[in-house]
């Protein structure tokens, strides 16, 4: 079975600065990973996806994450943020065609 | 187009009732799948379709859940003789068709249900 880790429930920032949110797995095979989004009173929304090939991955508004094999981790970061990234940030893993999520990571940006 | 439609989207009931939660998928997709989320918590798998029938059905909490999806589009979330503890957010989403052994189709979630049993 395959299980994800968000180690951090709330994470604080400042506009503008950089932020990182991270996200750890656990799983006895090779997996699909995704971090989603979800904005106040909107459904999830596809941020990413790490399929194969190379380890960084960008997708949208900005975000990029970096799957990093040997310590099972699959952290997402922006450069630099904007009031409108407060939003719930969720990582998962795929398996079969099922997802298993994380409990999720707030990410609150003040001015 | 139209994304992944839930309805209602608030419903709340009495213990012990009985409560259908609606999903209507984008348009040509075949997988459909079947979340819920507690507060607090990241959303937990409960059923996933492929067409018509229920490929896995490994997440239903308990006897009292049951799903269908009969013609392969609109698929139907049943609640039977309700809990508290069932209480939540339930998310649909849907995805081009879904593969055993590993899926890289992006999933597409709807707004949700929100369920509360007094």
């Amino acid at each position: 079975a395959q299980s994800v880790t968000q180690l951090d429930s709330q994470v604080p920032v400042f506009e503008e600065a950089p932020v990182e949110l991270r996200c750890n797995y656990s799983s006895s095979v090779s997996v699909y990973l995704f971090w989603y989004v979800q904005y106040p009173n909107q459904g999830l929304q596809l941020l990413l996806k790490y399929l194969s090939g190379s380890t960084l991955v960008k997708g949208i508004n900005g975000f990029e994450a970096e799957f990093n094999k040997s310590q099972t981790s699959f952290h997402l970061r922006k450069p630099s943020v904007h009031i409108s990234d407060t939003a719930e940030y969720f990582c998962a893993v795929s398996l079969y065609s099922t997802l298993t999520f994380g409990k999720g990571t707030m990410l609150l940006v003040s001015p | 187009g139209a994304g992944v439609s839930q309805t209602p989207s608030n419903k709340v009931t009495e213990k012990g009732k009985y409560v259908e939660l609606r999903c209507d998928p984008i348009s040509g997709h075949t997988a459909l799948y079947w979340y819920r989320q507690s507060l607090g918590q990241g959303p937990e798998f409960l059923i996933y379709f492929q067409g018509t029938g229920a490929a896995d059905d490994s997440g239903l909490p308990n006897d009292r859940f049951f799903a269908v999806r009969p013609e392969g589009s609109v698929s139907t979330l049943k609640i039977q003789r309700t809990e508290r503890g069932d209480s939540a957010v339930y998310l649909c989403a849907s995805s081009l068709r879904g593969e055993r052994g590993g899926s890289t189709d992006t999933q597409y979630f709807g707004p949700g249900t929100r369920l509360t049993v007094l």
